[in-house]
């Protein structure tokens, strides 16, 4: 299967709200629903930040909200803080054998 | 604390061997699935294995089947990665994660570096 479609970057004053898209096909997304985020800091291991299209794992920001409508999910941040500058990667779990595939990623600048 | 600590990286010669080591503590590791993926220089993320609970379940990626064998020591908390004929597009840095399914990769590694190089 080939990596989802994310933008390279985006980019936002602190306080402003961004949103990532992640496209995928319907192979991908169709009739699954398992879409996660994950935050990449530079050098880091990747965080998870939402699972299940819309849910937040305990211990993340509320400022962090997924939605999914056909097959693009998207990833937004409100209230854009410093600690945000992060790579971003989606990820899409279809099944036991192959399990994830993960977005081509987008690296989030706060200006 | 949940925690997932990786070792066994560093520097192979193309068609050498490696085996990486992942740790795992503060959550029961007998119960939980558990994969490897991995990230080459300047690159995305790539699910590369995962492992069911009990080790009788293993799926791999196209690029790695037959040169790389997950397993896992539930006595020691422990996961590895069998590492054979490694090529230059194997170097990567490599993590470790706790499989939730679809509720998603909810603990990593720190990662270890895979240098393939002659």
């Amino acid at each position: 299967q080939s990596a989802l479609t994310q933008p390279a970057s985006v980019s936002g004053s602190p306080g402003r709200s961004i949103t990532i898209s992640c496209t995928g096909t319907s192979s991908d997304f169709g009739g699954y629903r398992y879409v996660s985020w994950y935050q990449q800091p530079p050098g880091k291991a990747p965080k998870l930040m939402i699972y299940d299209v819309t849910n937040r794992p305990s211990g993340v920001s509320n400022r962090f909200s997924g939605s999914k409508s056909g097959n693009t999910a998207s990833l937004t941040i409100s209230g854009l803080q410093a600690e945000d500058e992060a790579d971003y990667y989606c990820s899409s779990y279809t099944n036991i054998s192959t399990p994830y595939v993960f977005g081509t990623g987008t690296k989030v600048t706060v200006l | 604390e949940v925690q997932l600590v990786e070792s066994g990286g560093g520097l192979v010669q193309p068609g050498g061997s490696l085996r990486l080591s992942c740790e795992g503590s503060g959550f029961t590791f007998s119960r939980s699935w558990m994969i490897w993926g991995r990230q080459a220089p300047r690159k995305g993320l790539e699910w590369v294995a995962n492992i069911k609970e009990d080790g009788s379940e293993k799926y791999y990626v196209d690029s790695v089947k037959g040169r790389f064998t997950i397993s896992r020591d539930n006595a020691k908390n422990s996961l590895y990665l069998q590492m054979n004929s490694l090529r230059a597009e194997d170097t990567a840095v490599y993590y470790c994660a706790r499989d939730l399914g679809y509720l998603g990769l909810d603990t990593w590694g720190q990662g270890t570096l895979v240098t393939v190089s002659p």
